[in-house]
């Protein structure tokens, strides 16, 4: 069955460093997806991505975030200078389309991240 | 407000009980609910769709009240493995898909 990759599973990272976080999403899907998850809290939107561009995001998803889907494959999470709020599971997501049927959406396992 | 809203629980229910679960949410021009179900550090995983006229899914039945603005699970017959947080998800403004903090369930032998 077809699923949605992520590495890396688990990060350690710094405060004030950079960090990016990846995904292959589901090969015939269209939108994809990054939402985060604090422990103990529920699941974030965070941003949409459709045809090479943001199609929403939230207000977490504010200047110190980026995504970018580099090659046919990849979606990328970059975080540009961490703070220790960021510690997170972020999941990537995708689905086959925005209406109908085709509109559930698919989950990575997640990327750990622990800023210290 | 918050867009999507389930009671936290956790709901401690015996192998074999039937245990039903509601979700309301905020905006009338929602589009699309869903139930998720998550393990403890994994990722969400699509329980079912929940269509208008209400559907089932072997032990699971989901309804949708659009008028009320609710959602329900109800699970039959509960197993051990039915054990883990049941996210009520609710899709509107295109492709935004908003998360209830969920339901954690409990199945005990």
């Amino acid at each position: 069955e077809p699923e949605v990759t992520q590495t890396p599973s688990h990060q350690v990272t710094q405060m004030g460093q950079e960090v990016i976080l990846r995904c292959v999403p589901i090969s015939n899907h269209l939108y994809f997806y990054w939402y985060r998850q604090i422990l103990g809290q529920k699941v974030e939107f965070l941003v949409s991505f459709y045809n090479n561009e943001i199609s929403e995001k939230s207000e977490i998803f504010d200047d110190q975030f980026s995504v970018e889907r580099p090659d046919g494959s990849n979606f990328t999470l970059k975080i540009r200078s961490t703070k220790l709020e960021d510690s997170a599971m972020y999941f990537c997501a995708s689905s086959e389309s925005s209406g109908g049927v085709g509109n559930t959406i698919y989950f990575g396992e997640g990327s750990w991240l622990t800023v210290v | 407000r918050k867009e999507v809203e389930q009671d936290p629980g956790p709901f401690n229910v015996p192998e074999g009980a039937t245990v039903a679960f509601n979700c309301t949410y905020s905006n009338s021009a929602s589009q699309s609910f869903f139930w998720y179900r998550q393990d403890c550090r994994k990722e969400p995983k699509l329980l079912m769709s929940v269509y208008s006229s209400g559907n089932e899914d072997g032990r699971f039945t989901a309804q949708l009240n659009r008028a009320s603005q609710y959602i329900s699970l109800l699970i039959r017959d509960s197993k051990l493995s039915d054990s883990a947080t049941y996210l009520c998800v609710v899709r509107y403004n295109f492709n935004k898909f908003y998360f209830g903090s969920g339901t954690k369930l409990n199945v005990k032998p």
